[in-house]
């Protein structure tokens, strides 16, 4: 059984810069994982912010960015804003099945 | 403008079949890379994916559901649906329809969700 992990949770201070990551367990994280990213506010469906390690969708702020980052696929927020503080979940590939992170929950304090 | 709409039933029983439709718009499931998976959220926990099909008709499961989830799907209808046997109060939770494709990663776009509650 693949487990995706992510930090359960993390505090940030508005205008400050703070990285998610997200570790599977089967090995280093690569772009052949194909890392997505999600960010989920309550009572909504997620909303995609990046897709293949580093791509922005048309609607993804500037402030939010992709990367991999000491064998995790990483995403960086900078310049956060109090909108920001949600849920984020990490999504990776895995020959035609994905497996999504257990979340960071994110606060913006 | 790609849409996405889950029905289904909002309640079901232990040990029924929950059969789920997503219909969808903007986009073609025969286009070369794309796919519609189904992802669920229990209340208060994380997301968990269930199930992929792909333009190609490839299908994947959750390799912990495998024998209780079926997904087809109707290109001419433009619609996706899951069915998922031996239904669990464990199994309540709300159920998303998402889109796939090579452009755009998985599930760029989502439904808005259905809840499902599991009950006797």
């Amino acid at each position: 059984q693949t487990v995706v992990t992510q930090e359960p949770s993390l505090t940030v201070s508005p205008g400050g810069t703070v990285t998610l990551t997200c570790a599977s367990s089967t090995g280093a994280v690569t772009s052949g994982y194909y890392p997505n990213w999600f960010q989920q506010k309550p009572g909504q469906a997620p909303r995609a912010l990046i897709y293949s390690t580093t791509n922005k969708h048309s609607w993804t702020p500037a402030r939010f960015s992709g990367s991999l980052l000491g064998g995790k696929a990483a995403l960086t927020l900078s310049g956060v804003q109090p909108e920001d503080e949600a849920e984020y979940y990490c999504l990776l590939y895995y020959g035609g099945a994905v497996v999504f992170g257990g979340g960071t929950k994110l606060t913006v304090l | 403008q790609i849409t996405l709409e889950e029905s289904g039933p909002t309640l079901v029983k232990p040990t029924q079949t929950l059969t789920l439709t997503c219909i969808f718009s903007g986009f073609s499931l025969s286009t070369n890379g794309v796919g519609v998976g189904w992802i669920r959220q229990p209340p208060g926990k994380a997301l968990e994916w269930l199930a992929l099909i792909y333009w190609d008709d490839d299908k994947r499961y959750r390799p912990s559901l495998k024998s209780r989830l079926t997904i087809t799907k109707d290109t001419s209808k433009n619609q996706v649906v899951l069915t998922m046997t031996n239904m669990d109060p464990m199994d309540t939770a709300t159920y998303f329809c998402a889109h796939r494709a090579y452009s755009s990663g998985y599930f760029a776009y989502w439904g808005q969700g259905t809840l499902v509650t599991v009950s006797s």
